[in-house]
């Protein structure tokens, strides 16, 4: 069994810039969940992604965006770069559908650093 | 409105010592899950527990333990007989019924010294 895994594993860009994140779920999971996680902190809930739509989103602006295609894969999508979007950026996998509570597996996560 | 409290920012023990790591959550829903996970220098997110809100039942695995206490809105976590393997931040997460977010702690950062 395949985990979840992420590319790239780190990232430096520039303010303004915009940027794509890669997660590979683990296999047999349908449901992708994307999180922020700033250094010391708990990682915050972005979006979540079933059977290629969204299912959910945290307190992100727009420009943190998102896919998921048929394979279940999906990418995290920011643009117009800010500083304060340096952070440990996590994606995970589980089995499960709408409004369906199941234990998430992480990937190693991508470390994005904006300068 | 949902919210987990790790009070415990950093514990230090010493190897072989027992430790205990709080979580307190609040909400508003009857059904909610919770949820540990233990993140290691390395940075992924290990799954280690789900409990549900019916079910109060403690959980022992081997050298880990759960409490979940209803009446004191806490499902705490136990190490026995710690090992340096098991320094990591651990964070304590909840998920009310019908929203599949994971509202996270802030996580507790555990040393173990041997």
């Amino acid at each position: 069994e395949t985990g979840v895994t992420q590319s790239p594993t780190h990232l430096i860009k520039t303010r303004g810039q915009q940027v794509t994140l890669r997660c590979s779920s683990q296999s047999g999971h349908n449901t992708v969940s994307w999180y922020q996680q700033a250094l010391g902190q708990g990682p915050q809930f972005i979006f979540q992604y079933y059977r290629e739509e969204e299912n959910g989103r945290g307190n992100f602006p727009p420009r943190f965006s998102g896919l998921q295609f048929p394979n279940y894969s999906s990418e995290l999508n920011v643009n117009a770069l800010e500083l304060d979007d340096s952070a440990l950026y996590l994606c995970a996998s589980s089995l499960g559908g709408l409004a369906t509570i199941r234990e998430q597996y992480f990937g190693p996560g991508t470390r994005l650093t904006v300068t | 409105a949902q919210k987990v409290t790790q009070a415990q920012t950093e514990i230090s023990v010493v190897e072989k010592e027992d430790v205990t790591l709080d979580c307190v959550y609040e909400t508003r829903d009857t059904t909610y899950y919770l949820f540990w996970y233990k993140q290691p220098p390395s940075g992924e997110l290990v799954f280690l527990i789900r409990r549900n809100s019916f079910d109060e039942q403690n959980e022992i695995s081997g050298r880990y333990s759960w409490n979940f206490q209803k009446s004191t809105s806490s499902f705490n976590f136990t190490i026995t007989a710690s090992q340096v393997v098991d320094s990591a931040v651990y964070f304590c997460a909840l998920s009310e019924g019908s929203n599949y977010q994971l509202i996270w702690g802030a996580g507790t950062k555990l040393i173990i010294k041997p």
